[in-house]
């Protein structure tokens, strides 16, 4: 079966350390998505994909980076780890939109401390 | 200003009855879809329910149904007969056809706990 998947699923690292958390689909969606969720703000975009090679800001994307070598994965990085970004991290992914309706399909979360 | 507003962080629902869950958004793009998502304990995100802006009719899921007042924007999930099972925090979310491409924009959600 498709399916989304992160990795690891929790991380403890240290403030200044460089830090990538993995993203892999296999669905062949062309759309990918990263999130980070914190209590009081839901879900905020951090970073997304329309494609191989393309990447774009969200609305929470400083500190964070993303590269977009192939269909399936879309690994995050953050470069130098704050304590301000201890979240819980999803990955998500979707198909090309033909209409209004584009369902995003969720990977099972990243839990991130940075201490 | 807020995109999605979910006014309810928390609420309490006895087992078997109904509940709305409120969501109120704000665009000016003509086109748009709107969804529910819920995430149980465990952390994963469901996907519940859509409705899309030129939809004539509210959306049914099975339990759930989606309230859409498009004049008042607002697109409140109504659950029907609630279980234990249905206690998660449910988040509403939309997108904007013209302006943001397949992004979603998040609400900052509500904790439903259903009672027995």
């Amino acid at each position: 079966d498709a399916e989304i998947t992160q990795s690891p699923r929790h991380k403890i690292t240290e403030t200044g350390r460089q830090v990538t958390l993995a993203c892999h689909q296999t669905w062949n969606h062309n759309n990918m998505f990263w999130y980070r969720q914190d209590l009081g703000h839901g879900l905020r975009l951090i970073h997304y994909s329309y494609g191989v090679h393309d990447t774009n800001k969200g609305e929470v994307s400083d500190g964070y980076s993303v590269s977009r070598s192939n269909t399936e994965d879309l690994p995050l990085t953050l470069e130098s780890a704050a304590s301000s970004q201890t979240s819980v991290y999803f990955c998500a992914s979707s198909p090309l939109a033909s209409g209004f309706y584009n369902e995003q399909f969720f990977g099972p979360g990243t839990r991130l401390t940075v201490l | 200003a807020q995109k999605i507003t979910q006014t309810q962080p928390g609420m309490f629902v006895q087992e078997k009855e109904a509940v709305t869950l409120d969501c109120t958004y704000d665009t000016s793009d003509p086109s748009y879809g709107l969804f529910w998502y819920k995430q149980p304990s465990s952390g994963e995100m469901i996907f519940l329910i859509y409705q899309g802006s030129y939809d004539q009719q509210n959306a049914t899921e099975g339990r759930y149904s989606l309230n859409f007042q498009k004049a008042r924007k607002s697109a409140n999930l109504v659950i029907s007969a609630s279980q234990l099972g249905d206690s998660a925090m449910y988040f509403c979310a939309m997108r904007e056809v013209n302006n943001a491409g397949n992004m979603l924009t998040f609400g900052g959600g509500t904790r439903l706990m259903v009672k027995p």
